[in-house]
Formats: structure tokens, C-alpha cells, sequence
């Protein structure tokens, strides 16, 4: 079974803080996806990366950043932490073509105070 | 650019109901349908997918048509469960070539409660 994972359930961070989320995936995926899900907006897709050192802006970028130094690893980052970067980040992971599904870590809920 | 619209939550059924949710979209090109499943306090997990106009993806009781005539993939089930309570998205990618890498759009999410 593929196993997306990541870093942690919750956490909580103080307005200004640099945060790192982790995600790695077990199953050799070339595609990674880091999304924030929104009550009412659905997933919004932040950035991916389609193979290492890659990675390309999704429909919100502002405010993040990613690396992928390994193909297993994808790490999104908030370089200053906002309030309205309270949300829930997922994590995703897919084989290259374009009808492949994605599979889906657990989740980290993200609070900014 | 791509888009989808579901229909507007939550959605409240007793036990047995037949259900459906609708969901439409906009695209350029033939793009591959889905849709995802999030049960409480977990990522979410591909319930159904279709490929191309006219195929009907099915799992777990759930089915789907992809109807390019009508742009739609609306989802239903003949008789709901209480453990189908979760949240639902419709999703699809583009077919760009090799560009799109499989990049989803989701729609907004259908909140669904199934009551005993």
C-alpha cells in the first residue's frame, strides 16, 4: 500500500515563525502536491513538484516555499508566518501520468497565533 | 481555466436513502473525473474515477458517469450507510499534454451525515 506521511498532526506557531511540514512518501512517485483545504473552498493547490529539485507554483503560492532534495521528501515552507495561513496542509503523491490518482497523507492542521 | 462546482452542503440522509450529489465542470480538452472521499480526521482517499466521456466509475456501492454532453459526474449511491458519513470531493485533471503532471482541481467539498 502506498503511505503518504507526514511530519505532524497538529501544530501550533507564533505569528513571524519560519515553519517547516514534512512529507514522504514510500511508493517511488515522481509527483508531489502540497495543498491547503479550506472549509467551503475545497483543496487549493499550493505548489507540486515533479521530480527532484523541481517544482512549479500551484494557484496560491504567495507566502510559501518548497524543496525537494530527495524524491521520497517534499517539504513546504512558511518563510513568515500569518494568521490567514491557519488551515489544514495536505500532502499528495502520484505516479507521473496525467490519469493517475493521488494519494493523500493525513493531514496537518496548522495554527498561526 | 479548469474549474468544478458541487453541489452546495451539508447533505443530512437517514439510513438507506438514496443519494445524490452533483458536480459539474469546466474544462479545456478531455479531462480524467474523480471522486475523493475524506472520512473524519483523516487525508483523503480516491473513491471513483473515470477517463474518458461516457465511462461510469464505480466502488463501495457509489457510482459516477462521466457525461460530456452535459459537463457533469455527479455521484450516487442506492441505499447510504451510516459509515459513508464523510466529506466528498469532485475533482479533475487536465489533459495538457505532459504539462498538467496531473495537477487536480477540486471543487468545494459536500459535507455528507447519515443518520441511523
Amino acid at each position: 500500500d502506498v503511505k503518504v506521511t507526514q511530519s505532524s498532526r497538529y501544530l501550533v506557531k507564533r505569528t513571524g515563525e519560519k515553519v517547516f511540514l514534512e512529507c514522504v512518501q514510500d511508493m517511488d512517485h515522481e509527483n508531489m502536491f502540497w495543498y491547503r483545504q479550506d472549509p467551503g473552498l475545497g483543496l487549493r493547490l499550493i505548489y507540486f513538484s515533479y521530480d527532484v529539485k523541481m517544482k512549479e507554483k500551484g494557484d496560491i503560492p504567495e507566502g510559501y516555499s518548497v524543496s525537494r532534495e530527495k524524491k521520497e521528501r517534499f517539504s513546504l515552507i512558511l518563510e513568515s508566518a500569518s494568521t490567514n495561513q491557519t488551515s489544514m496542509y495536505l500532502c499528495a503523491s502520484s505516479l507521473l501520468a496525467v490519469y493517475n490518482e493521488q494519494f493523500f497523507g493525513p493531514g496537518t492542521r496548522l495554527t498561526v497565533l | 481555466g479548469n474549474s468544478v462546482t458541487q453541489m452546495e452542503g451539508p447533505v443530512t440522509l437517514s439510513e438507506e436513502a438514496f443519494l445524490t450529489i452533483n458536480c459539474t465542470y469546466t474544462a479545456t480538452g478531455y479531462p480524467s473525473l474523480f471522486w475523493y472521499v475524506q472520512y473524519p480526521g483523516e487525508g483523503l482517499q480516491l473513491l471513483l474515477k473515470a477517463t474518458k466521456a461516457d465511462d461510469k466509475g464505480s466502488n463501495k456501492g457509489f457510482e459516477a458517469t462521466y457525461r460530456k454532453e452535459t459537463t457533469s459526474f455527479h455521484l450516487e449511491k442506492g441505499s447510504v450507510q451510516v459509515s459513508d458519513s464523510a466529506v466528498y470531493f469532485c475533482a479533475l485533471t487536465g489533459n495538457a499534454g505532459g504539462t498538467s503532471y496531473g495537477k487536480l482541481t477540486f471543487g468545494q467539498g459536500t459535507i455528507l451525515t447519515v443518520h441511523p
